[in-house]
C-alpha cells in the first residue's frame, strides 16, 4: 500500500542532543513537508521540499535541519539549538504541478519528548 | 498574523444532530480550502475540499460552504456520529508570494459527539 512512514513513533531525548526523525513515502510525490503540532497551536510548517536536493524554510525553521537526497526520503533533525523541541511532528507529501490543490497526505506522526 | 482562523476551540453536539464548524480567512488570494480530521496521536486525514470558484461541495454526510464575500467557510456534518469526534482543521492554499500552494492551517476545533 502507498503511504508515508514516520519513525520512530515515540522518541525521548536528553537536552543538548540532536535527534533525527525519519520520513519515507512511496506515493511518488515530488513535494514533502514537516509540520509541528503543539496543543492549541494547530500545525506549523518547519521545512518543505518541492524537489530533490532543494528545500525551503517554513515558518518555524530555527533549530531544525533537513535534507532531500532522495525523492522518497525527507529526514528532519531537531538540533540542540531548538528551544522547545517537545512536540508532535508530522511529515506530509503532496503532488506538485498544475493540478495541485494543496492536499497533503500525512504520516502517523512522531512524538518527541525532551527530558 | 493568522491568515486562517478557527475561533471555536471546541464544539459539543448530540448524536444525530448537525455539527457546524466554522473557519474565517483573511487572504483573498487563497484558491482552495480543505478540511482535515485528526484523531489523537495520528496524522490528519483529508476530509473534503472546495475551490474558490464554487460555493458548496458535498460528500456524503459532509458539506462545505464557502462565502467569499465574507471570507468564511463552514463544514456541516449531518447526522453527527460518535466516530466523528476528533479535531478538525481548516486549511487554505493559493498561489501567492511566488510560492506553490503551501497549506496554511487554522488552530483546529475539537468536536465531541455525545451518544
Amino acid at each position: 500500500d502507498g503511504g508515508i512512514t514516520q519513525s520512530p513513533k515515540y522518541l525521548f531525548r536528553k537536552e543538548g542532543q540532536n535527534v533525527t526523525l525519519s520520513c519515507e513515502q512511496n506515493l511518488n510525490h515530488d513535494a514533502m513537508y514537516w509540520y509541528r503540532q503543539d496543543p492549541g497551536q494547530g500545525l506549523r510548517l518547519i521545512y518543505y521540499s518541492q524537489i530533490v536536493n532543494d528545500f525551503q524554510k517554513g515558518d518555524i525553521a530555527e533549530g531544525y535541519s533537513v535534507s532531500r537526497e532522495k525523492k522518497e526520503s525527507f529526514p528532519l533533525t531537531v538540533t540542540s539549538a531548538q528551544k522547545n523541541p517537545t512536540a508532535f511532528y508530522l511529515c506530509a507529501s503532496s503532488i506538485q504541478g498544475r493540478l495541485n490543490t494543496g492536499e497533503l497526505f500525512f504520516g502517523e506522526g512522531s512524538r518527541l519528548t525532551v527530558l | 498574523d493568522q491568515q486562517v482562523k478557527q475561533n471555536s476551540p471546541s464544539l459539543s453536539v448530540q448524536e444525530g444532530r448537525i455539527s457546524i464548524l466554522n473557519c474565517d480567512y483573511t487572504n483573498s488570494m487563497f484558491d482552495y480550502f480543505l478540511w482535515y480530521k485528526k484523531y489523537p496521536a495520528e496524522g490528519p486525514t483529508f476530509l473534503i475540499s472546495i475551490s474558490s470558484i464554487k460555493d458548496k461541495n458535498e460528500d456524503g454526510r459532509f458539506t462545505v460552504f464557502l462565502n467569499k464575500s465574507a471570507k468564511h467557510l463552514s463544514l456541516h456534518i449531518v447526522p453527527s456520529q460518535p466516530g466523528d469526534s476528533a479535531v478538525y482543521f481548516c486549511a487554505a492554499s493559493g498561489r501567492y508570494g511566488g510560492s506553490q500552494g503551501n497549506l496554511i492551517f487554522g488552530k483546529g476545533t475539537k468536536l465531541s459527539v455525545k451518544p
